[in-house]
């Protein structure tokens, strides 16, 4: 069974800080790797996508790496909002196919 | 801009009814995918499919069934819904740029 483990589950920070959301996976054989944010009662948005072959991806304030060989992803927010408060999510791939989702990250940035 | 799209959104049955949630994509993706999901917990994977007339059970046993007779449309059936199916079903399609959601489906069985 695939597993994929976030830490922390939970963070709390002061608008205006940066932070770092993780997430770590078994195999490191991995297809591709998501991640995603969800506000309560909502479905997922697509954050950013990093291909086997690439190290990181970025859009706007967010910052995506992936390092295969420690089976390590990190999602790094730069001056966090509080529009920024949400559920964040790591999914992997190995095939293309089904996503392995992580249980998540639930972010609150204080005003 | 939304390409998958659920509806209802939100829906109110009493048990015993028979109710079909709709998932449509306009992406022309092959691969379509439901997973259901309790408040603030995690999801899980209950029906897939990687094509027309491919339909597959997920991780999650569940007594939903689902058909794939066009490749745009994935709906979720119940055929006889109960307190126990109270939760959001999320619909999903991936393709070689990952995966994108739907809105989800709340569903509330009285």
């Amino acid at each position: 069974k695939q597993e994929v483990t976030q830490i922390p589950a939970a963070l709390s920070v002061p608008e205006g800080e940066n932070l770092v959301l993780n997430c770590s996976f078994t195999d490191s054989a991995i297809y591709n790797l998501q991640w995603f944010r969800q506000d309560p009662g909502k479905g997922l948005t697509s954050l950013l996508l990093i291909q086997s072959s690439q190290r990181e991806q970025t859009s706007g304030r967010l910052n995506a790496s992936l390092d295969k060989s420690s089976g390590r992803s990190t999602l790094y927010i730069a001056a966090s909002q509080p529009g920024d408060s949400a559920t964040y999510l790591c999914a992997v791939t190995y095939t293309g196919n089904q996503f392995y989702f992580g249980t998540g990250t639930s972010l609150t940035v204080i005003p | 801009e939304a390409d998958i799209y659920q509806t209802p959104r939100y829906l109110v049955i009493g048990t015993g009814k028979k109710i079909t949630l709709e998932c449509s994509q306009t992406m022309g993706h092959d691969k379509m995918y439901w997973y259901q999901q309790d408040p603030g917990m995690e999801l899980h994977l209950i029906h897939y499919s990687y094509g027309v007339n491919s339909t597959e059970k997920g991780d999650l046993s569940s007594e939903s069934t689902v058909s794939r007779i066009r490749t745009e449309h994935f709906p979720l059936t119940l055929e006889s819904a109960r307190p126990s199916h109270t939760s959001q079903y999320l619909c999903a399609s991936s393709a070689h740029n990952g995966y994108t959601f739907g809105s989800g489906t709340r569903l509330t069985v009285v």
